[in-house]
């Protein structure tokens, strides 16, 4: 049975840093893209970021979090991390590691299993 | 703003069928499969439909989907109580790159 477990969520002052983690089991972790989706409270899901397989190809959504977010696995470890600087409040929100159909993250796959979340609040 | 349009809400009676829609455009729907999933409150979403109309295992069929053109439909039949949920379409966008979500479609089951 797939298992998607995150930590590493909790309160940042505005213009820190976190790093999310997610622990995978129960598939063969570097055949499947990854990706990190988010939830802002009372809002709707929106895709933050996504990794292939190998960790060879990653993407983040433009604008928003590109040049603050870094995505990253351990293959060894059966681990993806989410590594986020200069958090603004736009930012709180629940964070969803997400497990894809295929190897790649982008078209022809879809997220097919999903993490509980964890929650990442930003304020002063 | 969702780049793919849904209807924030809609309702039924039990036994009742509903029919929930997904708008995009060329760029996303148009090119790409689209998926739908299920979120109770306080829950991660869990997946309904993959690949436009395909049932995972486990889906019960009174769930189905399907796509033409630009647009995507979720419908639901025999309605329960447990349907009771916030639903979501996605896709993969082509111009912007990024997977791209409905804004949600809150069920109510009257």
């Amino acid at each position: 049975e797939v298992h998607l477990l995150e930590s590493g969520g909790g309160l940042v002052q505005p213009g820190g840093s976190l790093t999310l983690s997610c622990a995978a089991s129960g598939f063969t972790f570097s055949a499947h893209g990854m990706s990190w989706v988010r939830q802002a409270p009372g809002k709707g899901l929106e895709w933050v970021s996504g990794i292939s397989g190998t960790g060879g190809s990653t993407n983040y959504a433009d604008s928003k979090v590109s040049s603050r977010f870094i995505v990253t696995r351990d293959n060894s470890k059966n681990m993806v991390y989410l590594q986020m600087n200069s958090l603004g409040a736009e930012d709180t929100a629940v964070y969803f590691c997400a497990k894809h159909s295929a190897f790649n993250y982008a078209y022809a796959s879809y997220f097919d299993s999903w993490g509980q979340g964890t929650l990442v609040t930003v304020s002063s | 703003q969702s780049v793919l349009t849904q209807p924030p809400s809609t309702s039924g009676t039990p036994g009742q069928g509903v029919i929930i829609s997904c708008s995009g455009s060329s760029s996303n729907i148009g090119r790409n499969s689209v998926n739908w999933y299920r979120q109770l409150p306080g829950t991660a979403p869990k997946l309904l439909i993959c690949d436009n109309d395909q049932r995972p295992s486990g889906v019960p069929d009174r769930f189905s989907g399907s796509k033409s053109g630009t647009s995507a439909s979720l419908a639901i039949s025999g309605l329960q109580s447990e349907d009771e949920a916030d639903y979501y379409c996605t896709t993969w966008d082509d111009s912007v790159t990024d997977w791209v979500f409905g804004g949600g479609t809150k069920l109510t089951v009257l």
